[in-house]
């Protein structure tokens, strides 16, 4: 079974500061994605990269960046974290289906 | 640009009692479809999928079959438990990019 590890469930920050989240899966997976998902909305994808170094901007990455320099681990980062930025995030691997991992509650103070 | 629709929640069934919950979709091409379910405090969980038209997936007594003549991917099962309350998304892979585009989430609630 495919195994997709975030490295938080929780999280509390405060404004303005740098936040990373971290994922790794154990598939060797090429495309790797992060989704934020807040009531109502569903899940909207931030960005995602399908190879090592290659990222590509999702529907809402205003505020977001994304790192990948291991093909297993894709890491999303708040540069100066806002409150509207509190949500769940999710990140998954694929292809066949995104196998997601348990999510990180990430709440901005 | 692509897109999935699905029926607004929250549905509430008694145990036993026959599950629809729509998804349409709009998409160029031809993508696979995927029907998803998350547990309360848990990520989403793939439930199902089907890759081209006509194609019926199937697990744990879910189905959808890929309807290309009414873009649609509906979810069915015949008599639900407790334990399938959760929220259900349907969603597909864009054919070009690989992306994933969800839709909203349904809510099911089963009553014992």
């Amino acid at each position: 079974d495919v195994k997709v590890t975030q490295s938080s469930r929780y999280l509390v920050k405060r404004t303005g500061e740098k936040v990373f989240l971290e994922c790794v899966q154990d598939m060797d997976h090429e495309n790797m994605f992060w989704y934020r998902q807040d009531p109502g909305l569903g899940l909207r994808l931030i960005y995602f990269s399908y190879d090592v170094k290659m990222k590509e901007k999702g529907d809402i990455p205003e505020g977001y960046s994304v790192s990948r320099e291991k093909k297993e681990r894709f890491s999303l980062i708040l540069e100066s974290a806002s409150t509207n930025q509190t949500s769940m995030y999710l990140c998954a691997s694929g292809p066949g289906g995104a196998h997601f991992g348990d999510g990180t509650r990430l709440s901005i103070l | 640009g692509n897109s999935v629709t699905q029926m607004e929640g929250p549905v509430t069934l008694s145990e036993e009692a026959f599950l629809t919950i729509n998804c349409t979709y709009t998409a160029t091409g031809y993508p696979s479809l995927f029907w998803y379910v998350q547990y309360p405090g848990e990520g989403l969980q793939l439930l199902l999928k089907a890759t081209k038209a006509d194609d019926k997936g199937s697990n744990k007594g879910f189905e959808a079959t890929y309807r290309k003549e009414t873009t649609s991917f509906h979810l069915e099962k015949g008599s639900v438990q407790v334990s399938d309350s959760a929220v259900y998304f349907c969603a597909l892979s864009d054919q070009g990019t690989y992306k994933y585009i969800f839709g909203t989430g349904t809510r099911l609630k089963v009553l014992a």
